[in-house]
């Protein structure tokens, strides 16, 4: 099974600035790499395949990059509703997912 | 607008079953392989079954093989979950999803808002 690492588990962020999550995987996953966005009593919501393209109807300042075990999920300037919980998820060899990093308003 | 509605989630008692229905709209569901996923606190996200688009080619997480079995009903745009020998390590927030196929890798495009399964005494 691949092990999905993300780092860090808590980032405080104010609104506008950047911020930047990292996710590890155990082994390479080549690009299949997706990203999700969860807020409190909802499903996830798609925002990255491909380590790198953004989902239908997916804001630009969503962005994401690497590729083998390494991954960055970078959103630019920090909307009140970008606060939430955000994972990744390799579906290179079946599914797994990182255990998250909640993204608050510091 | 695409939608994935689940349903049959509650209360049942370890050992006992449950069925879990996903009812898709929005989409043309017969072209797609569909999933579940299932979220704790504890374990977090974690994929559970998949079943091709015809229902031909199954597939389960190691822990509920032989418990869980997969089904869909293409003409009623719809997809189940029969959760049998239930354990209370099955507790969770039960979502179907949609598959879509980038090469030969398949990412969960779309998510129901998800039921919840408690195993519990």
């Amino acid at each position: 099974e691949i092990v999905m690492t993300q780092s860090p588990a808590t980032l405080s962020v104010s609104p506008g600035e950047r911020a930047t999550l990292s996710c590890r995987a155990s082994q390479s996953v080549s690009s299949n790499l997706a990203w999700y966005q969860q807020k409190p009593g909802q499903a996830p919501r798609l925002l990255i395949y491909g380590a790198s393209t953004r989902a239908t109807g997916i804001p630009a300042r969503f962005s994401g990059s690497g590729s083998g075990t390494e991954f960055t999920l970078t959103i630019s300037s920090l909307q009140s509703e970008d606060f939430a919980v955000y994972y990744c998820q390799q579906y290179n060899n079946w599914w797994t997912f990182g255990q998250g990093t909640k993204v608050e308003i510091k | 607008e695409v939608q994935l509605v689940e349903s049959g989630g509650g209360l049942v008692q370890p050992g006992g079953s449950l069925r879990l229905s996903c009812a898709a709209s929005g989409f043309s569901f017969s072209d797609y392989w569909m999933t579940w996923v299932r979220q704790t606190p504890g374990k977090g996200l974690e994929w559970v079954a998949n079943i091709k688009q015809d229902g031909s080619d199954k597939h389960f997480v190691d822990s509920v093989k032989g418990r869980f079995t997969i089904s869909r009903d293409n003409a009623k745009n719809s997809m189940y979950l029969q959760m049998n020998s239930l354990r209370a390590e099955d507790t969770a927030v039960y979502y179907c999803a949609s598959l879509r196929q980038v090469d030969y890798a398949y990412y969960f495009e779309y998510w129901g808002q998800g039921t919840l399964v408690t195993v519990s005494s």
